[in-house]
């Protein structure tokens, strides 16, 4: 049974860093035709794709948060984090990881059920 | 950039109500696109992917069609559980990364 479950705070302050991890479990990080993404939906709002990564380690960002975020995997641990550096407000909302099976379907399969992180002083 | 595009961003409809939601890729994405559903408070859920396949488990009312730049997802005979959000998703090319339309919202009429 293939399942994800993101963990990290929920709450933080502005301009401080937010750390997220998604812990994976019945597929392996090392299977070549999965990748994990980051994906967020602020409230009331639409999804959007944050970061992805691959077996070999391939990374990929939103063109307009590239300069904040950070992806990185932990094979042997079964764990992907995200980080975002310089937090504001308009970064509140539920994060969601997710697998991506890339090469049967070329879609998300399988996701988390999502945290809900506050941006607030 | 890919940019998806969705309308209507929401739509009412009846129960047994035969209803198509179309997304418009910014270029040429072939089929590398797919369809999700969801509901408050949840994840979303995989409906369709490969522009026309139903995800195993997605009941044959939902339907998808399209290649290049237009898509479409239908719903036959709308049922009370089908009242939800629904987003399309473009994976043309994984190193430009994936990107979402801003979801349409099926209503009760």
């Amino acid at each position: 049974q293939v399942t994800l479950k993101e963990s990290g705070p929920v709450l933080v302050k502005p301009t401080e860093t937010l750390t997220l991890t998604c812990s994976v479990s019945g597929f392996s990080l090392s299977n070549a035709r999965m990748a994990v993404s980051w994906i967020r939906q602020p409230p009331g709002k639409a999804l959007e794709w944050l970061a992805h990564i691959f077996s070999t380690d391939e990374k990929s960002y939103s063109t307009s948060l590239k300069s904040r975020l950070s992806i990185s995997k932990d094979t042997s641990r079964s764990q992907v984090v995200l980080t975002m550096t310089n937090v504001a407000p308009v970064d509140t909302g539920t994060y969601y990881c997710a697998r991506i099976w890339t090469t049967a379907k070329h879609a998300v399969d399988y996701w988390g059920q999502g945290t809900l992180v506050t941006v607030s002083s | 950039d890919i940019q998806m595009t969705q309308s209507p961003s929401t739509l009412s409809a009846f129960v047994g109500d035969s209803i198509t939601i179309t997304c418009r890729a910014s270029q040429d994405i072939n089929n590398w696109l797919a369809w999700y559903q969801q509901k408050p408070g949840k994840a979303p859920e995989l409906l369709i992917y490969k522009a026309s396949i139903l995800e195993s488990g997605v009941p044959s009312r939902f339907s998808g069609s399209g290649s290049g730049t237009e898509f479409t997802l239908t719903i036959s005979s709308l049922q009370p559980d089908d009242f939800a959000t629904y987003y399309c998703q473009q994976c043309k090319s994984y190193s430009g990364g994936l990107s979402f339309g801003g979801g349409t919202k099926v209503e009760f009429k």
